[in-house]
């Protein structure tokens, strides 16, 4: 069955601080890998995407993830989080048709 | 340009009525999406078209949820006889033609509460 683990309900972490949030799959076929984030009100909001080629990809607001087929995952990194980065990230595997398959999310709280 | 745009921003209803879910997406998108975000259910696919092809109707839970796009570009979401379970974010998103690696863009939802 295709379908999207995001093992970490809630994080917390320092302002400053390192951040991973992870994210497993299962697809039967290429996936194409996202990560949007949902901030409070907002709609949803494309960090980065992966479909082929390297497998660290950049996104905006300095956010990275890395592809590693092996481990069926593509974990979001940041090495600084700001506390504007609170919200709740969600990662999604979509195939030809673009229709994805998101995981439950990942709430993002950031101590002063 | 503009976004995608959903009315209404936030929707109450009775148990037992219909409701219509309307959404506009990006001026030259042909391809649309439905998801639901429900607590404890997260992002559901609801249904997907692209262009003139018979639309993707898989995510629909039950028959009281239909939907259609007129003229390929604006998409009404309709529940029949809501039920309090269909309480949920209704969103929606568009790309430009539909390939698995574009970017969806997506509205500020529609927040329904069925009483």
């Amino acid at each position: 069955a295709q379908s999207v683990t995001q093992p970490d309900i809630h994080i917390t972490v320092s302002e400053g601080a390192s951040l991973e949030l992870r994210c497993n799959y299962s697809y039967g076929a290429t996936p194409y890998l996202f990560w949007y984030v949902q901030s409070p009100g907002q709609g949803l909001q494309l960090l980065l995407k992966y479909f082929s080629g390297d497998t660290l990809v950049q996104g905006i607001k300095g956010f990275e993830a890395e592809f590693k087929r092996s481990q069926s995952s593509f974990n979001l990194r940041k090495p600084s989080v700001h506390w504007s980065d609170a919200a709740e990230y969600f990662c999604a595997v979509g195939g030809a048709t673009n229709k994805l398959i998101f995981g439950t999310g990942t709430l993002l709280a950031v101590q002063p | 340009g503009a976004g995608v745009s959903q009315s209404p921003s936030n929707k109450v209803t009775e148990k037992g009525k219909d409701v219509e879910l309307r959404c506009d997406p990006i001026s030259g998108h042909t391809a649309l999406y439905w998801y639901r975000q429900s607590l404890g259910q997260g992002l559901e696919f609801l249904i997907y078209f692209q262009g003139n092809s018979a639309p993707d109707k898989s995510g629909l839970p039950s028959d009281r949820f239909s939907a259609e796009r007129t003229g390929g570009s604006v998409s009404t979401l309709t529940i029949q006889r809501t039920q309090q379970e269909d309480s949920a974010v209704y969103l929606c998103a568009s790309s430009l033609t539909g390939w698995g690696t574009e970017t969806q863009y997506f509205g500020p939802g529609t927040r329904l509460l069925v009483l």
